[in-house]
């Protein structure tokens, strides 16, 4: 099955720097790939996603870019605050016998200090 | 509005007892999903349900059982065998299609 690599497992910044954090999948079929936020006692929220057909993808200070020859995926967050400190997971997916289940990695515990 | 509601948000359970965490959703999604969370651990699939009256075994389904009898609700019991219960659960839904997860904001069960 499908396995998602990710790091660095833990990531401390400064506040207005820039984070990245890096995930390597191995089934060249997969052909979605989310990021996730999770803050402390809640549930992970979708931050940003790509798709195969795509390279690059930006959202304010946040940006995905994917290499599909490659197969790894990056999560950039630039500019930033204390409120970024969470838990980023990344997971990628296509479609099998069980749906379109996705494949996470093992997180990546971000902090920000002012 | 639309969303997932997990309950109970904290959940204590004694040796030998079985308990069940719920799982209700309003966004008409197709599939549900349950994953354990342990303290600076990722996430660990349990039980899946892609339609109603069928689901299928995850990574760590022992000791856990599921139901899916209506498409907005996809109850979670943990039994008495699960020797190592006390986590943090997930709930997460998924519409029909290759589309990301909508989660919920868990169930922290503990063991007394």
């Amino acid at each position: 099955g499908e396995n998602v690599e990710q790091h660095p497992s833990t990531l401390s910044v400064q506040e207005g720097d820039s984070a990245v954090i890096k995930c390597t999948y191995s089934d060249s079929a997969s052909n979605y790939f989310p990021w996730y936020k999770q803050e402390l006692g809640k549930g992970p929220q979708l931050i940003i996603d790509i798709r195969s057909n795509v390279g690059e993808k930006k959202d304010q200070r946040i940006a995905v870019t994917l290499n599909k020859t490659a197969k790894h995926f990056s999560l950039h967050i630039t500019e930033t605050q204390p409120e970024d400190s969470a838990v980023y997971f990344c997971a990628a997916s296509r479609r099998s016998n069980s749906g379109y289940a996705l494949n996470f990695g093992k997180g990546t515990s971000l902090l920000v200090t002012p | 509005d639309g969303g997932i509601t997990q309950s109970p948000k904290y959940l204590f359970r004694k040796e030998g007892q079985n308990v069940t965490l719920s799982c209700e959703q309003n966004l008409n999604h197709d599939a549900m999903y349950w994953y354990r969370q342990d303290p600076g651990q990722g996430l660990r699939l349990i039980y899946y349900s892609q339609i109603v009256n069928d689901f299928q075994k995850g990574d760590i389904a022992e000791g856990y059982s599921v139901s899916r009898e209506k498409k907005e609700s996809f109850p979670l019991t943990v039994t008495s065998a699960q020797k190592n219960p006390t986590a943090f659960y997930l709930c997460a839904t998924q519409p029909k299609g290759n589309y990301g997860y909508t989660f919920g904001s868990g169930t922290r069960l503990t063991v007394v």
